[in-house]
C-alpha cells in the first residue's frame, strides 16, 4: 500500500517482557517520527529521524525506550522491560522532510502491558 | 512550556447543527497549526493547516478553522455536521523553532446524534 504501516497493530506484553514494534514509512519520506497516545490523551512526541539519523529523542520517556532505523527506511522502537505504564497507542508518523511537509500517520499499534 | 488546550473534551451536537471546536495554544511566536480527525481502530488524518497568508483557511469535508493571532486560537467550524463527522478531533502545534514536532492538545469527542 501507499501509506504508513505498522506491525502489530495490537500487542499485549506481560510485565518486564521486550516487545518491538515496526513502523515502514512512505516509500522516499526523509522524516520519520514515533508518538504515544495514552488513552484518553492526543499523542505525544517521542522521537524523530531524518533518514538514518535519530536527531531528537527528547520525549522518550525513560532509557528502557529505544528506536532506530539503521537503514533509513524502516524504523523499529523498542521498549525493554516494559511496565503498566507504557499501555498506550504508539504512533508512527513520515513526511517528505522538505521545509515543512504533511506528516502521514500510520494506524498505531495498541501495546497493553498486564 | 509550549502547549495546546482543547477546553472542550466532548462535544454533542444534532444532525445538520453547526459546531465549533477550540483550540488554544500558548505562544505567539510563529507557529504552524492544524487539525486532525481520528476514527476509531484509524490513524490521523489531515483535515487542515496553516501555514501562512489567509487566516481563513478551508479543509477536507467542509471543515474550515480562523488562525487568530492576538487570541493565539485556532477553531475549527464547520456549519452543518453529519453522522459521519463523529470522531475525535486533535489540534496541533509546529513552534517554529526547530523542527517539526507537533504537539497535540488532548482531544475533542465530536458527537453526532440524529
Amino acid at each position: 500500500g501507499a501509506g504508513v504501516s505498522q506491525s502489530p497493530r495490537y500487542k499485549v506484553a506481560k510485565r518486564g517482557q521486550d516487545v518491538a514494534l515496526r513502523c515502514d514509512p512512505i516509500s522516499g519520506h526523509v522524516s520519520l517520527f514515533w508518538y504515544q497516545q495514552a488513552l484518553g490523551q492526543g499523542p505525544e512526541f517521542l522521537t524523530y529521524f531524518q533518514n538514518e539519523a535519530q536527531l531528537d529523542k527528547s520525549g522518550l520517556p525513560s532509557d528502557r525506550f529505544f528506536a532506530e532505523r539503521p537503514e533509513g527506511s524502516v524504523s523499529t522502537l523498542k521498549i525493554q522491560r516494559t511496565q503498566q505504564e507504557d499501555s498506550a497507542v504508539y504512533l508512527c508518523a513520515s513526511s517528505t522532510g522538505l521545509d515543512y511537509n504533511e506528516q502521514f500517520f500510520g494506524p498505531g499499534t495498541r501495546l497493553t502491558v498486564l | 512550556a509550549q502547549s495546546v488546550t482543547q477546553l472542550d473534551s466532548q462535544v454533542p451536537v444534532f444532525e445538520e447543527a453547526p459546531v465549533e471546536l477550540r483550540c488554544n495554544y500558548s505562544s505567539s511566536v510563529s507557529v504552524y497549526l492544524f487539525w486532525y480527525v481520528q476514527y476509531p481502530n484509524q490513524g490521523l488524518q489531515l483535515l487542515l493547516k496553516y501555514l501562512s497568508g489567509s487566516t481563513l483557511v478551508k479543509g477536507i469535508n467542509g471543515f474550515e478553522a480562523e488562525f487568530n493571532k492576538s487570541q493565539t486560537s485556532f477553531h475549527l467550524r464547520k456549519p452543518s455536521v453529519h453522522i459521519s463527522d463523529t470522531a475525535e478531533y486533535f489540534c496541533a502545534v509546529i513552534w517554529v523553532t526547530g523542527f517539526q514536532k507537533l504537539v497535540f492538545g488532548t482531544g475533542t469527542r465530536l458527537l453526532v446524534s440524529p
